[in-house]
């Protein structure tokens, strides 16, 4: 069955610190990978997505067929990183979109 | 532009009642998209659209959920009746293509 998991429920890191937040999935065909983000009172928005190979707000994350991984990383956290991040999976192609449960990020002063 | 729009924002209900919950999308966007989030779950997929028509409803738990989109700028999603562990956050989110999807501010369901 498809899946995504994200081990961390929350994730603390003090500010200037590098940030991994994991993610794996489960799936056979050829996947669609996103990270999206919701900031305290905003809604559930897109940061990035595998295909684009993109650097949003700093945030990088590489597909690692091998490990079925889509890992989010930053390598020098800011306090307003601090958010609630998931996941996504996106079945080759199709619309059907699969969540992680979310990673809460808290960025220390 | 004010976004996917849901109302009502938080609603209280008892047990047994029917509930419905409305979305707008964005204008142009030609599919729409019904979440539910728990805590236990996470965010989860019960339905969605593309021009109005239903194309996956897989995710939607039971018979006492139903979904419709009588047009292009709206769409409900009505529970009836009621149970206790309906209480969640509904989302509804629109996109105009596969990489993005925009999303509501969501109605926090209180079923007592």
């Amino acid at each position: 069955a498809q899946r995504v998991t994200q081990p961390e429920k929350l994730l603390s890191v003090f500010k200037g610190a590098p940030v991994e937040l994991k993610c794996n999935y489960s799936y056979s065909g050829s996947p669609e990978l996103f990270w999206y983000v919701q900031y305290s009172r905003q809604r559930l928005q897109l940061l990035l997505r595998h295909i684009s190979r993109e650097s949003i707000k700093g945030f990088t994350a590489d597909l690692n067929k091998g490990e079925t991984s889509f890992h989010l990383k930053k390598p020098f956290a800011q306090e307003e990183d601090s958010a609630m991040y998931y996941c996504a999976l996106s079945r080759g192609g199709t619309y059907k979109y699969i969540f992680g449960t979310g990673t809460r990020l808290k960025v220390l002063a | 532009d004010a976004g996917v729009i849901q109302s009502p924002r938080h609603e209280v209900t008892e047990m047994g009642q029917e509930v419905t919950l409305r979305c707008k999308p964005i204008s142009g966007h030609d599919y729409l998209f019904w979440y539910r989030q728990t805590m236990m779950r996470g965010l989860e997929l019960l339905i969605y659209f593309n021009n109005n028509v239903p194309i996956d409803d897989s995710g939607m738990p039971e018979d006492r959920f139903s979904a419709k989109m009588p047009n292009a700028s709206f769409s409900t999603l009505k529970i009836q009746p009621s149970e206790p562990r309906d209480s969640a956050v509904y989302f509804c989110a629109s996109s105009p293509y596969l990489y993005e999807q925009y999303f509501g501010p969501g109605t926090r369901l209180t079923v007592t």
